[in-house]
């Protein structure tokens, strides 16, 4: 089954302690990105990679890092996490033949920073 | 730059009667135009895009979008509510200006749907 895998799904943490999201996807896809979901902003890119080693800044990229070492892996790295990244984080990917590919979208993560 | 503007937040609609959702986009040549459903929990799943082939684009569990240059509108239309259409609809563009194809997506409209 096509799928793009996010984990954990839920985490309460506290300020500064450093946390990895892992996403995965089994779709051989080039492109995946990072969104965060904040109510009433709808979902925000944060960064995005279109392929291997080639990873680039979305629209909110401040307090996050990533890595793409792997085509089917995106983790999304917060070196110190502060109250204001506490969000619901997509995962998503797509293959890069044509511009109206669609994305797929992993089931989420919410993260609390407390 | 494009944009997306959904025009509701928040809709309500019996269960049985018609549904519309309505979205305006901003962009500088042909866009590629996508409506997303989000149901509680879950992630986004694709209900419809628009490829440029055809103006009424039908999608899955019945909804369909017209797109409308001279309008700039892409509205998601469905004759029936069921109550399992309770979720929330995004409508995304697509930017081709740079990074390969980032979606921009409206702030969502919430579709409740009464018994």
């Amino acid at each position: 089954e096509a799928q793009v895998t996010q984990n954990p799904r839920y985490l309460i943490t506290v300020t500064g302690k450093k946390l990895t999201v892992t996403c995965s996807q089994n779709m051989n896809h080039e492109y995946m990105s990072w969104y965060r979901q904040d109510p009433g902003l709808g979902l925000r890119q944060i960064y995005y990679s279109m392929n291997v080693e080639v990873t680039d800044k979305g629209d909110v990229p401040e307090g996050y890092k990533v890595s793409r070492k792997e085509k089917r892996n995106f983790p999304l790295i917060l070196e110190s996490p502060s109250p204001n990244q506490t969000s619901l984080y997509f995962c998503a990917s797509r293959g890069l033949r044509g511009d109206n590919q669609p994305q797929h979208f992993g089931d989420g993560t919410r993260l609390s920073i407390l | 730059a494009q944009s997306v503007t959904q025009l509701d937040s928040h809709v309500s609609v019996s269960e049985g009667t018609p549904v519309l959702l309505r979205c305006n986009y901003s962009s500088s040549y042909s866009p590629s135009l996508f409506w997303y459903v989000q149901h509680p929990n879950k992630g986004l799943q694709l209900l419809l895009k628009y490829t440029s082939a055809a103006t009424l684009v039908k999608g899955i569990n019945g909804f369909e979008a017209e797109f409308k240059k001279s309008e700039t509108s892409f509205h998601l239309t469905k004759p029936s509510a069921h109550m399992s259409d309770a979720a929330e609809y995004f409508c995304v563009v697509s930017d081709r200006d740079n990074q390969g194809g980032k979606l921009i997506f409206g702030q969502g409209t919430e579709l409740s749907v009464k018994p």
